[in-house]
């Protein structure tokens, strides 16, 4: 059974630092993998999207990188600021009784303090 | 476009009672998708319909719940009767089909609606 851990679960920071969030995932079989923004009380938002043959995607200020073999993930988040602050969740993308899912993390709460 | 519709945002009800959750997707999107999310077990996708046809409902958690999807732009969830352990946050996504696998396509989340059993 695939699942996915994000470490760690809150993270604060201040204003312009540059972060990394984590994710793992334990069945290296996957199709992609995504990351997701969550703000309080609303959906999720597709951030970036990682085919399982590429090693890395960027846009913006934000760059996630994909170790398939190690079951790894990273989000890498640049010159932070406030409105960054939310939720972050990552989902891979593998086959799962003849269908393909999503399966999601618990994501982690960031908080950009001004 | 208006994106991913959900109705109602919030839904407030008592143990035993029908609920039933509405979603309009993304217009020509192939793909609907239903997740429930609580804070112990995070996202779970709980049914999808490929062209209004259901492909995978594994996730749906007991014979109390059952969802549908008449046509191609109106989707329901239905719980009933309803339980306090119910009570999560329910979302609804589609995905448009890209001419390629189900996993190369965003999906697209709706607003959530936030449903309370007591």
């Amino acid at each position: 059974k695939q699942e996915v851990t994000q470490i760690p679960a809150a993270l604060s920071v201040p204003e312009g630092e540059n972060l990394v969030l984590n994710c793992s995932f334990t069945d290296s079989a996957i199709y992609n993998l995504q990351w997701f923004r969550q703000d309080p009380g609303k959906g999720l938002t597709s951030l970036l999207l990682i085919q399982s043959s590429q090693r890395e995607q960027t846009s913006g200020r934000l760059n996630a990188s994909l170790d398939k073999s190690s079951g790894r993930s990273t989000l890498y988040i640049a010159a932070s600021q406030p409105g960054d602050s939310a939720t972050y969740l990552c989902a891979v993308s593998h086959s799962q009784g003849g269908s393909e899912k999503l399966v999601f993390g618990k994501g982690t709460k960031l908080t950009v303090n001004p | 476009d208006a994106g991913v519709i959900q109705s109602p945002r919030h839904e407030v009800t008592e143990m035993g009672q029908e609920v039933t959750l509405r979603c309009k997707p993304i217009s020509g999107h192939d793909y609907l998708f239903w997740y429930r999310q609580t804070m112990m077990r995070g996202l779970e996708l709980l049914i999808y319909f490929n062209n209004n046809v259901p492909i995978d409902d594994s996730g749906m958690p007991e014979d109390r719940f059952s969802a549908k999807m008449p046509n191609a732009s109106f989707s329901t969830l239905k719980i009933q009767p309803s339980e306090p352990r119910d009570s999560a946050v329910y979302f609804c996504a589609s995905s448009p089909l890209a001419g390629g696998p189900l996993s190369y396509n965003e999906q697209f989340f709706g607003p959530g609606t936030r449903l309370t059993v007591l």
